[in-house]
């Protein structure tokens, strides 16, 4: 059962910023939020993923509310290959051995020309 | 980030032979990986997790019996749909992450099979 809420599909024009919403009203203090993404017929792919603050890598932003409870995958300037299924996945901090991504339906994100 | 493959990339089987996919981890040690089973139009499914050296762990509703996984190393993994049948047919796909803090999991390329 997934933690967490995506909008199950949203369109973006190419060129433009991608922001992809996701709800995790139950997320725990310990637990981390990740992005991943599949292109048809691959396997997932991360991007980023945060605690409390926002960050930044060669792919996205990432931008966590201050109560955790949502946060935004940014996609400064979107391209045909971003269209794809965006996962947004809460999951506890490392520390055990073993720990489980839990994927829900995500978000399909068109980019259109 | 690192790198994940899998083998093969797809396989047709008869009904009732078995069938071994292969993980590797090919830049980093994988302490944990899990293989993830995903039927058309639907999200990924956790099926196991296996520790190198140790038993793997089968979530709710996945038989042990008829999916077998060795982590037999830090780089690779097996895992084997034994008698095979059609309702089996799925895209396999394994996941391995390391042991460092960081936490990132790392997914192979999947695995198409189809069982006729």
């Amino acid at each position: 059962d997934a933690k967490t809420t995506q909008p199950p599909s949203m369109d973006c024009a190419e060129g433009r910023a991608a922001n992809l919403p996701c709800n995790h009203s139950t997320i725990s203090g310990n637990e981390y939020v990740y992005w991943y993404r599949q292109i048809h017929s691959q396997g997932p792919q991360y991007i980023i993923h945060g605690l409390k603050n926002n960050e930044t890598n060669e792919m996205a932003s990432l931008i966590i509310t201050e109560d955790r409870k949502s946060s935004t995958l940014i996609l400064p300037h979107a391209t045909l290959r971003d269209t794809a299924v965006y996962y947004c996945i809460v999951r506890a901090a490392s520390g055990g051995s073993n720990y489980k991504l839990t994927f829900g339906k995500g978000t399909l994100l068109t980019v259109n020309p | 980030g690192a790198v994940v493959s899998q083998h093969p990339s797809w396989v047709i089987c008869k009904s009732g032979t078995s069938v071994k996919i292969e993980c590797r981890s090919l830049d980093f040690q994988a302490t944990t990986m899990f293989w993830y089973r995903q039927f058309p139009k639907q999200s990924l499914m956790l099926m196991a997790t296996s520790n190198e050296g140790s038993k793997a762990t089968y979530e709710q509703g996945v038989e042990k019996d008829k999916f077998l996984i060795n982590h037999a190393s830090l780089t690779l993994s097996t895992l084997t749909v034994t008698s095979a049948h059609p309702e089996d047919s799925s895209f396999y796909i394994c996941s391995a992450r390391g042991g460092s803090e960081s936490g990132e999991q790392y997914f192979g390329p999947g695995t198409r099979l189809t069982v006729t």
